[in-house]
């Protein structure tokens, strides 16, 4: 099984409509990081979340750190198909060196 | 962003090449890091420099081969590839391990 799970794997929306991405660790998460990919190209920074309960905002984009859950949610209200795309968390977490990443979700958007 | 550029944006090798990807950060970050993204599977890191030394290294196999001339630049030399190291290779940066990373737009390698 893998340190950080992403749910779900794929996402399709009806533009407008609002959605969540959640990411769980196995582990005590000591810092998170969301990440949005379009595909086949780098990662842009989104987020980063490092203490419990902490939740940050961008434009429609909101994330949440629930550290007794070990998990993160990432939530899109109204969505445009410029949020389209791969959505990454990547996360330091206990007894890992690195940081190290969910599978990733894709998100589409339908007009 | 172009505080991390990546060169060449898509390269096609065959078995017997030998090629290099090169990375380059503007952003005066003292760690580089080389990731590895193949299809259905999550990012993987495949080194990792801190002011031009290696600080880790995944068990990578040896026909890739990092380089790091200085802060600024990173390298992997590539030799003797298989078909499945046809991936999304990323190069990222930071100010130093641990802090959030930046990454460039990826090497789309094939490897025929």
């Amino acid at each position: 099984s893998q340190e950080l799970e992403q749910s779900p794997q794929s996402l399709i929306v009806q533009e407008g409509k609002n959605l969540t991405i959640n990411c769980t660790s196995s582990k005590t998460l000591y810092g998170l990081y969301w990440y949005k990919q379009k595909y086949g190209e780098g990662l842009i920074f989104l987020m980063m979340l490092q203490k419990g309960g902490e939740e940050k905002s961008h434009e429609k984009i909101t994330a949440k750190l629930d550290e007794k859950k070990q998990q993160s949610s990432l939530h899109i209200t109204a969505s445009q198909p410029s949020h389209a795309g791969i959505y990454l968390c990547g996360a330091d977490i206990q007894g890992a060196q690195k940081l190290v990443f969910g599978q990733g979700t894709r998100l589409t958007i339908n007009p | 962003e172009t505080g991390v550029t990546q060169t060449p944006r898509h390269l096609v090798m065959g078995m017997t090449n030998k090629k290099s990807l090169k990375c380059e950060q503007h952003l005066g970050h003292n760690a580089m890091y080389w990731y590895k993204q193949s299809a259905k599977k999550p990012l993987e890191l495949m080194f990792v420099y801190s002011l031009e030394e290696r600080v880790e290294n995944n068990s990578v196999p040896s026909r890739f081969s990092p380089e790091c001339p200085n802060s600024s630049h990173l390298f992997l030399h590539l030799h003797t590839l298989q078909p499945e190291d046809s991936a999304l290779y990323l190069c990222a940066s930071s100010q130093d391990v641990g802090f959030k990373q930046y990454f460039g737009p990826g090497t789309r390698l094939t490897v025929t």
